[in-house]
């Protein structure tokens, strides 16, 4: 099993819509978690971390679901500026410096 | 503020060649780490720095080395170049790795 596994998509949607992606880690002891956003030949950008409680910035919304393993991340009313690559995160539980990359998920948000 | 700076952004090498990679970060961020980005790989990290003076390796350092003289910078080595070796590189900044990291815009490296 992958340490941190992504559906790769692509999810194609429609502008408006709602989607959501989900991730599963395999560490338990993991502790801390990130969604980025990467978009075709570009750096991976920093989108939120992810907080036991679960977290909102705008439109974005993450959960966190220790006892599952995994994370998602909710985006409502999809902007074409949405279409990106999604790559989930999760921290080494057995080095903290380390952090455990997902392959991405790919979203094509369509006019 | 420039965040995290690499250069250069292309670079094509012969094989046995060597490269230094160059990345400054002006965030004063104390983490520091270097990444390869392979199509159906994702991110690999090659080594990583958690202050001035400390280096230390990720899961695939071999063929490269890196120091951390400064807080600031973070070069990355590349000894004798390899088709292998061609790849996108990313060097990252975090205040600490709890906090998230900043990428600089990548250096895309063609091995022939």
């Amino acid at each position: 099993r992958k340490e941190v596994e992504q559906d790769p998509g692509p999810f194609n949607v429609p502008e408006g819509a709602t989607v959501a992606f989900n991730c599963t880690y395999s560490n338990s002891a993991s502790q801390s978690f990130f969604w980025y956003r990467q978009d075709c030949r570009k750096e991976p950008k920093l989108l939120m971390s992810v907080y036991s409680s679960g977290n909102e910035d705008g439109r974005f919304t993450a959960q966190l679901n220790r006892a599952s393993q995994y994370i998602s991340l909710l985006i409502r009313d999809s902007k074409l500026s949405d279409s990106a690559t999604y790559l989930c995160v999760v921290n080494d539980a057995g080095n903290n410096r380390k952090l455990i990359w997902g392959l991405g998920t790919s979203l094509a948000v369509n006019p | 503020n420039a965040g995290v700076t690499q250069t250069p952004k292309f670079q094509v090498l012969k094989t046995g060649q060597s490269m230094t990679l160059q990345c400054a970060q002006d965030m004063n961020h104390e983490y520091m780490s270097w990444y390869r980005q392979d199509p159906g790989m994702g991110l690999r990290l090659i080594h990583y720095s958690v202050g001035a003076g400390i280096t230390d390796q990720g899961e695939v350092p071999n063929g490269y080395n890196v120091s951390r003289s400064t807080t600031e910078d973070f070069p990355l080595r590349l000894l004798s170049a390899a088709p292998s070796q061609t790849s996108v590189y990313f060097c990252a900044s975090s205040r600490t790795g709890q906090y998230g990291y900043t990428f600089g815009s990548g250096t895309r490296l063609t091995v022939v």
